[in-house]
């Protein structure tokens, strides 16, 4: 069964932390995105990568930054977490449009 | 770029009704279509898509949908529901013709079904 993994279920961090967020997939997917989710907003997508060391900003970027060292692996960076960056992040994978994405469980981010 | 509405942020229904949840979506290029569900505390599950041909999707857990082009929408139904479709709805567009898969999310419909 394909997978794509997020690290912590849940994290609390303080405001002013440098905050990594991990995301593995072991399907060899090309394509690698990050939403973060907020009740009422749906899901807004914050940067996406279409290969390694690729990336390219979505609808959200301000105050995050990402890295794709590996195929596998996507990692979300949050510089300086602030409190309004409280949110359920989701990281989801695809190798091509047929197959749709493959989400991650989510992370739940508090920023206190 | 595109933009997705879905017109019915909460629907409460009872077990073994029928349900649609509305979808309606705007772009100016051709799009590609998408509806995920998300239970409680858990990531999204693809339950159906349309890529071409004919406009009726089926998908998982008995939901269909339809692909409607001149009215811009694609309404997701089940003819009758349980207890466990209660979850979280999401309709999603993606632009047919680029090249980096980037899916646009409605903001959700909360489907709860009462016994």
């Amino acid at each position: 069964d394909v997978k794509v993994t997020q690290s912590s279920r849940y994290l609390v961090k303080r405001t002013g932390e440098k905050v990594f967020l991990e995301c593995v997939q072991d399907m060899d997917h090309e394509n690698m995105f990050w939403y973060r989710q907020d009740p009422g907003l749906g899901l807004r997508l914050i940067y996406f990568s279409y290969d390694v060391k690729m990336k390219e900003k979505g609808d959200i970027p301000e105050g995050y930054s990402v890295s794709r060292e590996k195929k596998e692996r996507f990692s979300l960076i949050l510089e300086s977490a602030s409190t309004n960056q409280t949110s359920m992040y989701l990281c989801a994978s695809v190798p091509t449009v047929n197959y749709g994405y493959t989400f991650g469980s989510g992370t739940r981010l508090t920023v206190v | 770029a595109q933009s997705v509405t879905q017109l019915d942020s909460q629907v409460p229904v009872f077990e073994e009704a029928p349900v649609e949840l509305r979808c309606n979506y705007s772009s100016s290029v051709s799009v590609y279509l998408f509806w995920y569900v998300q239970y409680p505390n858990q990531g999204l599950q693809l339950l159906l898509k349309y890529l071409s041909g004919s406009t009726l999707v089926k998908g998982i857990n008995g939901f269909e949908a339809e692909f409607n082009k001149s009215q811009t929408s694609f309404h997701l139904r089940k003819p009758s529901v349980h207890i466990s479709d209660t979850a979280e709805y999401f309709c999603a567009v993606m632009g047919s013709g680029g090249s980096n898969y980037k899916l646009t999310f409605g903001k959700g419909t909360l489907l709860t079904v009462n016994p």
